[in-house]
């Protein structure tokens, strides 16, 4: 099976600007998952989707960040207006099932590197 | 409030060596523990997880980790490392009923020389 996809692997912008993240997950998994390590800290969870409805968005830095999963397939993580803090790297992650099934059941994919000039 | 401690930045071991990677947790409920393995360019990959029974917990790729109670510890072993170990290591929490939510550390650099 496919795993999770990300795109664009790397995103270069300015402050200012706005970029859209895409994450493809694997075929099925209703939930799905962002998290962000921004350098040289540790990578926090950003917020839960289940299906295209938002689980847990308490990890959201803030309110230049829309996340959202039309039709509950792939999702889009938009950051407008970009700041230079927001450089980092962001991960997408899906599970088939949720609770305690997801907690063993993450797969990630390769992340979005973004960096903000 | 809860969080993981990974003590070691960078750790440079010899080809051959035997590896302990640190890992220590504050978490007021009963955790779910995780070491996960970031390869260059890849994604995140789990290499074994606690829940319960055993301690003593066999992963992918020759690794084990033991999880101890009473020093809030899950440190990471393999008994002899090969080059391609050479990655970054994530030692990760997460409680019962929050599913995927995990609570990850800053992460160990591994090096192996040759």
């Amino acid at each position: 099976e496919a795993g999770v996809t990300q795109f664009p692997s790397h995103s270069v912008i300015e402050k200012g600007q706005t970029v859209t993240l895409r994450c493809d997950p694997i075929s099925g998994h209703d939930n799905l998952y962002w998290y962000r390590r921004v350098m040289g800290k540790e990578i926090k969870f950003l917020l839960h989707f289940v299906k295209e409805s938002k689980q847990d968005e308490s990890g959201m830095p803030n309110n230049r960040f829309l996340a959202e999963r039309t039709g509950g397939t792939y999702s889009t993580l938009k950051v407008q207006p970009a700041e230079l803090e927001d450089s980092g790297v962001y991960f997408c992650a899906s599970s088939q099932v949720g609770g305690q099934g997801a907690t063993g059941g993450l797969h990630f994919g390769n992340g979005t590197r973004l960096t903000v000039t | 409030a809860q969080s993981v401690t990974q003590p070691d930045i960078h750790i440079t071991v010899s080809e051959g060596a035997s590896l302990e990677l640190r890992c220590n947790y504050s978490y007021g409920a009963t955790p779910y523990l995780f070491w996960y393995v970031q390869s260059p360019g890849q994604g995140l990959q789990l290499l074994l997880k606690y829940f319960s029974g055993d301690t003593l917990v066999q992963g992918i790729k020759g690794f084990e980790a033991e999880f101890k109670r009473s020093q809030s510890s899950f440190n990471l072993r393999k008994p002899s490392v090969h080059w391609s170990d050479a990655a970054e290591y994530f030692c990760a929490v997460a409680s019962y009923n929050q599913g995927g939510k995990l609570i990850f550390g800053q992460g160990t650099e591994l090096s192996v020389k040759p």
